[in-house]
């Protein structure tokens, strides 16, 4: 079975700060992996994802990720906070399971951008 | 514009009405996925098509239909609904399955009194 942990459902930052969302997952086979963002009453985006190759990943709107097999990881970072970026978060891995590739999402964090 | 169409936005309805959510996308993918989102629960899924004809349950089938006669179009029927199916639902649809990546449609926010 697969699973996805974000850490912490709401992040405070400040305006121009770092942001860092977390993700670790579980997976009995190569994962891929995937970022999406989720705007008050929106469907989600895809932001950004890993399937093969390098290990760090540039998205849309200025974020990356990295993947790292050894810490099972995926967090998501952006160097300079700005107001827009307010939303959910969801991370969701994509792994074979039972014959086809199973898609499980996180529960969410929260970004909250104080001005 | 590629794009996935959901409809209605908005829905209450009372227990036990049939209702069907549609689902439309205008990319040739081939597959898609209904999910459920609840507070603290994040994205669950009720059921995909990975192609015409071809469905199968999620991990929250309980109390949902659907169907896949043509490629684009992919509707959630609840044919007694209940208030435990009360959520905001999403249709997600991506070229194949092995790609990942969805494109989501805007959602429906249902509501069942």
């Amino acid at each position: 079975a697969q699973s996805v942990t974000q850490l912490g459902s709401h992040v405070s930052v400040s305006e121009g700060a770092l942001v860092l969302l977390r993700c670790n997952y579980s997976s009995s086979v190569p994962p891929y992996l995937f970022w999406y963002v989720q705007y008050p009453n929106q469907g989600l985006q895809l932001l950004l994802k890993y399937t093969t190759g390098a290990t760090l990943v540039k998205g849309i709107n200025g974020f990356e990720a990295e993947f790292k097999k050894s810490e099972t990881s995926f967090h998501l970072t952006k160097p300079s906070a700005h107001m827009s970026d307010a939303a959910e978060y969801f991370c969701a891995v994509s792994a074979a399971a039972g014959g086809y590739q199973k898609v499980t999402f996180g529960t969410g964090t929260k970004l909250q951008v104080i001005p | 514009e590629a794009q996935v169409t959901q409809n209605p936005r908005y829905l209450i309805t009372v227990t036990g009405k049939k209702l069907t959510v549609t689902c439309s996308q205008n990319m040739n993918h081939e597959y898609m996925s209904w999910y459920r989102q609840d507070p603290g629960l994040g994205l669950r899924q009720i059921y995909y098509s990975m192609n015409v004809e071809v469905t199968d349950k999620g991990d929250v089938p309980e109390g949902y239909k659907v169907s896949r006669k043509e490629k684009r179009n992919f509707p959630l029927i609840l044919e007694s609904p209940s208030p435990n199916q009360t959520s905001l639902y999403f249709c997600a649809s991506s070229l194949t399955e092995k790609l990942g990546g969805y494109t989501f449609g805007s959602g429906t926010r249902l509501t069942v009194v």
